[in-house]
């Protein structure tokens, strides 16, 4: 089966621009995760989704991160504006969504380094 | 909220079996998983305990003991392939990684 697709791969802006990533779920994957992870750390949970409704978006700043999740398919994450300390890879993930093991095994993209200068 | 702690860092030689410690603090427990992370790469998916006891899949096994919130990820017969970054994860919150060198 095909993995979790994202887009682009790498990403440089300046400081208060906006940047949108893309994440395309493997077939079936109920469930969708951004997370950002910073060089030395583990993977931090942005939002999850369940189809397309929001489960868990507590470590979010919405001031300036927002997130949707079309017809509980495809997945964009938009960053407006920018800071420094947003330079991190973002990573998709996805899982099927039931419960046991099935929930907790988590596919992930190759995910997008992003550069804030 | 929920935290878990890792060794940062663990050496070890080619052939030989590390143990990767993971001790957590969870408002609700949902089971230990492990991950793996090469430099540049994603995070793959190696293990899930969701009882007490080990789980063997091949070179790799896991443990958890509920009662502890305690885990480790166990890596036998260890090939230079293996050095990478392994995660332990409660649900969507995951450790900081141990950096396993495996030097031949």
């Amino acid at each position: 089966e095909a993995g979790v697709a994202q887009s682009p791969r790498y990403k440089i802006i300046e400081k208060r621009q906006s940047v949108a990533f893309w994440c395309n779920p493997i077939s079936g994957h109920a469930t969708l995760y951004w997370y950002q992870q910073i060089l030395g750390q583990g993977p931090k949970l942005l939002i999850q989704f369940q189809n397309n409704g929001v489960v868990d978006d507590s470590q979010l700043p919405k001031d300036r991160f927002s997130a949707e999740r079309l017809k509980g398919v495809d997945s964009t994450l938009k960053i407006q504006p920018a800071k420094l300390e947003d330079s991190a890879v973002y990573l998709c993930a996805t899982s099927l969504g039931m419960g046991g093991a099935g929930y907790y095994e988590q596919y992930f993209g190759p995910g997008t380094r992003l550069t804030v200068t | 909220g929920q935290s878990l702690e890792q060794p940062s860092e663990v050496t070890a030689v080619e052939g030989a079996i590390v143990q990767i410690n993971c001790t957590y603090q969870t408002s609700g427990f949902y089971g230990l998983s492990w991950y793996q992370q090469h430099d540049g790469g994603a995070p793959t998916f190696l293990s899930y305990n969701a009882l007490d006891g080990l789980e063997e899949t091949g070179r790799f096994s896991s443990f958890l003991s509920r009662s502890d919130s305690y885990g480790y990820l166990l890596l036998q017969e260890l090939q230079m392939k293996d050095s990478a970054s392994y995660f332990c994860a409660v649900k969507s919150t995951f450790g900081d990684g141990t950096t396993l060198t495996v030097k031949p």
